[in-house]
């Protein structure tokens, strides 16, 4: 069975903090690697995608991947009330099917 | 970015009747869309996969003479809940996968409420 691990949380940071939110995966192959956002009673939104090992910035947010752990994370520097959301991280295992995803952890930044 | 756009965003339905779901990619051409269902408090939970011009692809445990998926064209995937139950009332999600990156762009969901 194809796994994505994350934990559930909730994790609560204060304003401006750095959030760091941790996803591992099972299956050795994957491929592509995705963190979503999903406000309460909304659809899941994009943030960020990452396909090779290392880091990828976009604004606030950092992508981290690991493929040798099997490890993707993503960081969100100067949290804000806003990103208060679960994000949700999910990986592409094989070509033409859908992507695995993780139960998500909630994020809460208090103000 | 990807844009997908659903239709309706909200439904209430009378017990027994039939609803249908559109789903569009607006501004790029999907070969492969899915449909997923979240109660609340709860995960995404992929119920088909649906390839344009062929059957969709069920996954287990959903029943594919209630949930009929057509995926007519390169923009537009129905999902259509026949003789809905009150216990068919949920959050239906699409999405479609844009080019070789496999990203998936979700739309914005249905509500579904039978009575």
């Amino acid at each position: 069975q194809k796994e994505v691990e994350q934990n559930s949380g909730p994790l609560s940071v204060p304003e401006g903090a750095i959030a760091s939110l941790n996803c591992t995966y099972s299956d050795r192959v994957s491929q592509s690697f995705f963190w979503y956002r999903q406000y309460s009673g909304k659809s899941p939104e994009l943030i960020m995608s990452i396909y090779s090992n290392g880091d990828k910035e976009d604004g606030r947010f950092t992508a981290q991947l690991n493929k040798a752990s099997q490890y993707v994370s993503l960081l969100i520097r100067d949290s804000q009330p806003s990103d208060s959301a679960t994000y949700l991280c999910a990986v592409n295992t094989q070509a033409g099917t859908a992507l695995i995803f993780g139960k998500g952890t909630t994020l809460s930044v208090s103000s | 970015g990807a844009v997908v756009s659903q239709h309706p965003s909200w439904v209430i339905c009378k017990s027994g009747t039939s609803v249908k779901i559109e789903c569009r990619s607006l501004d790029f051409q999907a070969t492969t869309m899915f449909w997923y269902r979240q109660f609340p408090k709860q995960s995404l939970m992929l119920m088909a996969t649906s390839n344009e011009g062929s059957k969709a692809t069920y996954e287990q445990g959903v029943e594919k003479d209630k949930f009929l998926i057509n995926h007519a064209s390169l923009t537009l995937s129905t999902l259509t809940v026949t003789s809905a139950h009150p216990e068919d009332s949920s959050f239906y999600i699409c999405s479609a996968r844009d080019g070789p990156q496999e990203t998936q762009y979700f739309g914005p969901g249905t509500r579904l409420l039978v009575l």
